[in-house]
């Protein structure tokens, strides 16, 4: 089966500290890419990270890091140093290698408030 | 400008109607995707498409019906068959990438989405 679990819903934070969304995924596959995507109020879904099954480094982009860690099945996005701007509903995502068409699975996503 | 554009982007039906939602784009990508959010839900995928004149059935395909005549284009209809329409639907496309003889879809881009309301 292929699934991606985000099981927390809602976070809310005060500006400023570090918020981290987990994201667990289940694929037999051995070959596949990982995402996480924002989706503002407006509603279009913003690309953030694309990650190779085969690079386990942790990557980080300014404020955002992400940590991959194939034993436990987790993509874990960590916002430091959070900011308003910041609150938006949060979807991590599976692309697995198949024989046939190609699809992009997503978790429930997160709904992230920074409150001021 | 490269990118996806969907239209309407708010789109009103009727009862027993069936509607048609575009979606364009312009990044030459093989495949397309559409999903639909329902208010505090995440996406789940109805249609996808790899190549011209192909494509498979996503989760929930009941109620929809899709076409890819040209690469550019992918097309929702939204079928007096489908029971609660009412929702937000996003139209992806994205670069298939091959690897070991298998196919994954990379990034996928997304346009601005349709909101569809039964009235």
């Amino acid at each position: 089966a292929q699934k991606v679990t985000q099981a927390q819903t809602e976070i809310s934070v005060v500006e400023k500290e570090d918020v981290t969304l987990d994201c667990v995924y289940e694929t037999r596959d051995t070959t596949y890419y990982l995402f996480w995507y924002k989706q503002p109020p407006s509603g279009e879904l913003v690309f953030l990270i694309r990650r190779n099954s085969f690079d386990e480094q942790n990557e980080i982009s300014g404020r955002y890091s992400w940590n991959f860690q194939k034993s436990t099945s987790s993509f874990n996005f960590t916002i430091t140093a959070s900011q308003v701007v910041d609150s938006a509903v949060y979807f991590c995502a599976l692309s697995p290698r198949t024989s046939s068409a190609s699809k992009i699975i997503f978790g429930s996503g997160t709904r992230l408030s920074i409150r001021p | 400008d490269g990118g996806i554009t969907q239209s309407p982007k708010y789109l009103f039906r009727k009862e027993g109607q069936n509607v048609t939602l575009s979606c364009e784009q312009n990044l030459n990508h093989d495949a397309m995707y559409w999903y639909r959010q329902d208010p505090g839900q995440g996406l789940r995928l109805i249609y996808y498409s790899q190549i011209v004149n192909d494509f498979q059935k996503g989760d929930i395909a009941e109620g929809y019906s899709v076409s890819r005549e040209k690469k550019e284009s992918f097309p929702l209809t939204v079928t007096s068959a489908q029971k609660n329409p009412t929702a937000f639907y996003l139209c992806a496309s994205s670069i298939l990438g091959q690897r070991d003889r298998g196919k994954m879809g990379t990034e996928a881009f997304f346009g601005q989405g349709t909101r569809l309301t039964v009235v």
